[in-house]
């Protein structure tokens, strides 16, 4: 597509539920990456997709946390048994190959979660 | 690790005027990279500028300039004859040249009065 898509928009889940974020990223771009924003923060960095595979995923906060990716395709962020602290925006980007020369992420809009 | 700093969670300006947002960081690397992105209330995070830490020459894109001082790690981003439009979110991010993920600074809340 021509951006990045995020769905849901929004989701109120209750304590304990788990939920599935989705990230479709710009055709062509390999790269993938999953950050959240809590209220009134900057972006922390979650997860990195290369294709199909996560080299990096050391900022995924906890086991609850997983995320997953189909080809250069589609991505699956699932946060198991949510907590109140899992509120935030999460927000998905991709880029092509990252190399030499970078001229940043397209980001999607985001996805808002509200854990009640 | 390296660290974004933005002192000013809020910063205001009025239209046609010019406003300049903060930014330091720490690295220890010296070929980087930094962006300047916007948040609009649609959440969407839309690049604004982006400089090579190797090139001694300030980016400017528009309306839109820096001031990157190396030596000082201080990214500033200038906005000349400000917009309505230009009321949003603005965060500074900062991604090693060998790396891939943005370390991004807490964001400056930009006001733009008529």
């Amino acid at each position: 597509g021509a951006g990045v898509s995020q769905s849901p928009s929004n989701k109120v889940t209750e304590k304990g539920k788990d939920v599935e974020l989705r990230c479709d990223p710009i055709s062509g771009h390999t790269a993938l990456y999953w950050y959240r924003q809590r209220l009134g923060q900057g972006l922390e960095f979650l997860i990195y997709f290369q294709g199909n595979s996560a080299p990096d995923k050391s900022g995924l906060p906890s086991d609850r946390f997983s995320a997953e990716r189909t080809g250069e395709s589609v991505s699956t962020l699932t946060i198991q048994r949510t907590q109140q602290e899992d509120s935030a925006v999460y927000l998905c980007a991709s880029s092509p190959t990252p190399g030499p020369i970078d001229y940043g992420y397209t980001f999607g809009s985001g996805t808002r979660l509200t854990v009640v | 690790a390296q660290t974004v700093t933005q002192s000013q969670p809020e910063m205001s300006v009025q239209e046609a005027e010019t406003v300049t947002l903060s930014c330091t960081y720490d690295t220890s690397e010296s070929d980087y990279y930094l962006f300047w992105y916007k948040q609009p209330p649609s959440r969407q995070m839309i690049l604004v500028i982006r400089q090579e830490a190797y090139k001694q020459q300030n980016a400017t894109e528009n309306r839109f300039s820096v001031n990157f001082q190396k030596a000082a790690k201080s990214f500033s981003l200038k906005i000349s004859d400000s917009q309505l439009g230009d009321a949003a979110m603005y965060f500074c991010a900062y991604r090693r040249n060998s790396g891939y993920a943005l370390n991004f600074g807490k964001g400056t809340s930009l006001l733009v009065t008529p």
